[in-house]
């Protein structure tokens, strides 16, 4: 199975900030890489998918870049809603699998 | 507008059954591949089962094979999660989703709104 270590774990930032997300892949994964976004008793939400393709809707302030084992995902300008749980996922291979999480907070 | 709504979850003792549904709306199910997805109180996401769209071929992880059972019903539009012999560590939300796109684009772009299974005696 392919691991996915997302870093850190928790983060504290204000708004406004600039933050960045890291996830490592316990192998090669090309881009087959997404971010969600999770709020508290909430579906997790679609970002970024294809490690740097941004969703339909999603604001522009949210970046996704790297291929192979080392992803980051980062956010310019943090605003009120964003304060809130992220996951990377893989879709390289069965069984697809999620990081741990980072969860952002004032 | 494209949306998935998922039925009640509930209370269920250890070794129980219980059938989730999740029902389309705004697309047409068949397809789609579908998947399930579970997230244990205060943890993270958890991929659990998915069906092809066109072939139906279906993917369980290791911890539900042999216990769950993911299908659909096209005319109803509404994919299912038939769970058996469920264990105090099936305890979870459980969110059914949708994937789009193939190739390097393949994505969960819709989920529903999750649905809490408590298995306890």
């Amino acid at each position: 199975d392919i691991q996915l270590t997302q870093s850190p774990s928790f983060l504290s930032a204000s708004v406004g900030d600039r933050v960045t997300i890291t996830c490592r892949a316990s192998q090669d994964i090309s881009t087959y890489l997404a971010w969600f976004q999770q709020n508290p008793g909430r579906a997790p939400k679609l970002l970024i998918y294809a490690a740097s393709t941004l969703q339909g809707g999603v604001p522009s302030r949210f970046s996704g870049t790297g291929s192979g084992t080392e992803f980051t995902l980062t956010v310019t300008s943090l605003q009120p809603g964003d304060f809130a749980t992220y996951y990377c996922q893989q879709f390289n291979s069965f069984p697809l699998t999620f990081g741990g999480g980072t969860k952002v907070e004032i | 507008d494209v949306q998935l709504v998922e039925s009640e979850g509930g209370l269920v003792p250890p070794g129980g059954s219980l059938r989730l549904s999740c029902t389309a709306s705004g697309f047409t199910l068949s397809i789609y591949a579908m998947y399930w997805v579970r997230q244990a109180p205060g943890k993270g996401l958890e991929w659990v089962s998915t069906l092809g769209g066109t072939d139906g071929t279906t993917y369980y992880a290791d911890s539900v094979k042999g216990r769950f059972i993911i299908s659909r019903d096209n005319a109803k539009n509404t994919l299912f999660l038939e769970m058996k012999s469920l264990r105090a560590d099936d305890t979870a939300v459980y969110f059914c989703a949708r994937h789009s796109g193939s190739g390097i684009s393949r994505r969960l772009d819709a989920w529903g709104q999750g649905t809490l299974v408590t298995v306890s005696s």
